[in-house]
C-alpha cells in the first residue's frame, strides 16, 4: 500500500530535549516536505526537499533541521525543542510534475 | 497579499444545499492545482486536481481561470458527510522549485 509514515504520532516532552521525528515514502517520491499546522494559520512549510542531498527552506525553518540522505526518508530534528513549537506536525511526499502531495497521518508535539 | 487566499469561514448549510468555495493565487506562473479536504485533527486529502477546462467528479466541480488567477469548487447537494476544511493548493512549478502553496481554508458544516 502506497503510504508516508510518521513517528511518533504522539509526544509529549520537555523544553531543550533534542527530538526527531521520522518519516517514510514508499512511493519511490522526489518531492518531500515538512508542514506544521497551527489554529488560525493553515499549513505552513517549514522544510522541503527535491531530491536526495537537496532540501530548502520553507516559510517557518527556523528552530527545526531536516536531512535526505535517502529518497525514502525525511526526518524533521527539533535540535532544542521550546514551547512555540508545540504543534501538528505533517509530513507529505509527491512525484515530478503535476502529481498530487500524499500526506503521513500527522504527528501531535506537545513541549512543555 | 497572502500567496493562495480563501474565502473565509465557516460555511454553515443545509444539507442539499450548493455551496462554492473561491480561491485566489498571486504566482501568475503557477502551473498546476488542486483542492483538497481535511476532516479534524487528521492528514489533508486529495479532493480534485483543477484543471484549465474545468472538471467534475461527481456533486463536485473545479474550475479555473487562468487570467484572473482564480479557482473555485463547486458542492452541489450537500450531505452531512461533507463537512471539513477545505483547502485550495497551487504548484508554482519548476520556476518555485516545485512548491506547493496551501490556503488557510475554508470550514463547511453542512446540518440536517
Amino acid at each position: 500500500e502506497a503510504q508516508v509514515t510518521q513517528n511518533p504520532r504522539y509526544l509529549i516532552t520537555v523544553t531543550g530535549k533534542k527530538l526527531t521525528v521520522t518519516c517514510s515514502q514508499n512511493m519511490n517520491h522526489e518531492y518531500m516536505s515538512w508542514y506544521r499546522q497551527d489554529p488560525g494559520l493553515g499549513l505552513r512549510q517549514i522544510y522541503y526537499s527535491m531530491n536526495v542531498e537537496v532540501t530548502d527552506k520553507g516559510d517557518v525553518p527556523e528552530g527545526y533541521k531536516v536531512s535526505r540522505k535517502e529518497k525514502r526518508n525525511f526526518p524533521l530534528i527539533l535540535e532544542s525543542p521550546s514551547p512555540n513549537q508545540t504543534s501538528l506536525y505533517f509530513c507529505a511526499s509527491r512525484g515530478q510534475g503535476d502529481q498530487p502531495q500524499h500526506f503521513g497521518d500527522g504527528t501531535r508535539l506537545s513541549i512543555l | 497579499r497572502k500567496e493562495v487566499e480563501q474565502d473565509p469561514g465557516p460555511f454553515n448549510v443545509p444539507e442539499g444545499a450548493t455551496v462554492a468555495f473561491n480561491c485566489t493565487y498571486s504566482n501568475s506562473a503557477s502551473q498546476s492545482f488542486f483542492w483538497y479536504r481535511q476532516d479534524c485533527r487528521k492528514e489533508p486529502k486529495l479532493l480534485m486536481s483543477v484543471y484549465s477546462s474545468g472538471n467534475e467528479d461527481g456533486r463536485f466541480t473545479a474550475q479555473l481561470n487562468r487570467a484572473s488567477q482564480y479557482i473555485s469548487l463547486l458542492i452541489r447537494d450537500s450531505k452531512l458527510s461533507d463537512s471539513a476544511t477545505y483547502l485550495c493548493v497551487v504548484n508554482e512549478g519548476i520556476w518555485g522549485g516545485g512548491k506547493l502553496i496551501f490556503g488557510q481554508g475554508t470550514e463547511l458544516s453542512v446540518k440536517p
